[in-house]
């Protein structure tokens, strides 16, 4: 157990609705970070956030948003879900922000857009 | 922007044989992250190198970083059954603090 927690761990959805990923990171971590991982495009870096600030932003579609609260767990928000959104979501977390941080990932939320 | 590729794509090995699956990236990175994720299961992180040239050994696994800090490889001597899983590269190139990751090698293992 990663100590990451993230829910639900499964979703199913129709084209168009929006939908909330809830992520809980380790205890004692400040930074959360998004992936998406489908089979063709591997893990593809969504966002980070660090004590409830953007650090960094990847390949992340409008269509999507996150925030980290103040008690440091995050939400990744997906509106106006396209069937190409299914994918297995990771959040994962690491202690600071810098260039040699560990990742602890949690076990993903698995969306299906039918 | 940065790339990380990884190859093979696939690895099939019978138990005992050794393998080997090599990361490259399009810039200099300023460390390396290795993970492994096992069938239905999540990434774990199994180590961090951060030194040109540097060899690091965990068990049956060595890791090494090249000299230019743009490629690396994981191999694992004699492989087990319990080694399956698909092994995923890491890495940060300069002031991006985006970690890219490769797109993974799957290692199946024939017992």
């Amino acid at each position: 157990d990663s100590g990451v927690t993230q829910t639900p761990k499964h979703l199913i959805t129709a084209t168009g609705q929006r939908v909330t990923l809830r992520c809980s990171p380790r205890s004692g971590d400040l930074s959360v970070y998004w992936y998406q991982q489908s089979l063709d495009q591997g893990l593809q870096f969504l966002i980070q956030y660090y004590n409830g600030e953007e650090r960094a932003k990847g390949n992340i579609l409008e269509r999507f948003s996150a925030q980290q609260f103040p008690d440091l767990h995050s939400e990744l928000n997906l509106s106006s879900l396209e069937l190409g959104d299914s994918a297995l979501y990771f959040c994962a977390s690491s202690v600071g922000q810098g260039t040699n941080e560990k990742l602890f990932f949690g076990s993903g939320t698995q969306l299906s857009v039918l | 922007g940065q790339q990380v590729m990884q190859i093979p794509q696939y690895q099939h090995v019978q138990e005992g044989e050794d393998f080997t699956t090599y990361c490259n990236s399009s810039t200099t990175l300023s460390n390396i992250q290795w993970y492994k994720q096992r069938p239905g299961g999540h990434p774990v992180f199994l180590i961090q190198l951060v030194k040109s040239g540097e060899v690091k050994k965990q068990k049956r696994l060595t890791f090494q970083f090249g000299e230019a800090k743009k490629n690396s490889s994981l191999h694992i001597t004699a492989t087990q059954t319990t080694d399956v899983g698909t092994y995923f590269c890491a890495g940060i190139g300069g002031s991006n603090y985006k970690l890219t990751f490769g797109k993974g090698t799957l290692l199946t293992v024939n017992p």
